[in-house]
């Protein structure tokens, strides 16, 4: 089976830009969770959606927004672009949202780098 | 204080020997906890997940959780060069706003010698 993929694997962008990160979870699963993380710290979360609608919210702007389709593929927008947002940007996929029990794992994609110039 | 904690390293064993990864959690909701690794320039991987008091082993990786002292470890027997790398503890409580939100500590970098 394949598993969570991403894309573009890198970019580069200009200050005040926008940008429009992709997510494919593993077949099967339902929630998505968007997570930045920059060099030398642990990942850091944005959003979980599950069944399409948004279940958790980190603390970050609001330049930042995601949905969830359909077929449960996700899209993390980022506009206004600034150099402070420059990271990884990881998804992961688990069969359902919250976190209680087995099903609940997180996978994650190989992610994408975001470079702001 | 850090929701989660880690001492960032690194760690140093020589090959064969046990590696020790120890973390600490501030949130007492916490109900989840996962273990994962995250080789250089690579996106983290799941390793352990372990959800109640008491040990939980697969292959050469032991999660031990302790609720009351707010504390999860992970053990490596048979160390291996390719076990470096930074590991990741993080934890879930799905109560609330938290939902599914993984909490991660900072990591510890683990390196293996020959």
């Amino acid at each position: 089976d394949a598993g969570v993929t991403q894309s573009p694997t890198h970019l580069i962008k200009t200050r005040g830009q926008h940008v429009t990160l992709r997510c494919s979870p593993i077949s099967g699963h339902k929630s998505v969770s968007w997570y930045q993380q920059v060099l030398g710290q642990g990942p850091q979360f944005i959003f979980q959606y599950y069944e399409k609608e948004e279940r958790g919210r980190g603390n970050f702007p609001d330049r930042f927004s995601a949905r969830q389709f359909p077929n449960y593929s996700s899209e993390l927008n980022v506009n206004a672009l600034l150099l402070g947002d420059s990271a990884l940007y990881l998804c992961a996929s688990s069969l359902f949202g919250g976190g209680l029990r087995v099903g609940y794992e997180q996978y994650f994609g190989p992610g994408t780098r975001l470079t702001v110039t | 204080q850090k929701e989660v904690e880690q001492n960032s390293g690194p760690l140093s064993v020589p090959e064969g020997a046990i590696a020790s990864l120890n973390c600490t959690y501030s949130d007492r909701g916490s109900q989840s906890f996962f273990w994962y690794r995250q080789y250089s320039g690579k996106s983290p991987e799941l390793i352990m997940s372990i959800y109640s008091n008491g040990d939980k082993e697969d292959g050469r990786f032991t999660a031990q959780l302790n609720k009351a002292s707010q504390y999860v470890s992970l053990l490596i027997r048979d160390s291996q060069p390719s076990d470096s790398a930074t590991y990741l503890c993080a934890v879930i409580n799905a109560g609330g706003t938290s939902y599914g939100k993984l909490t991660f500590g900072q990591g510890t970098i683990l390196t293996v010698h020959p």
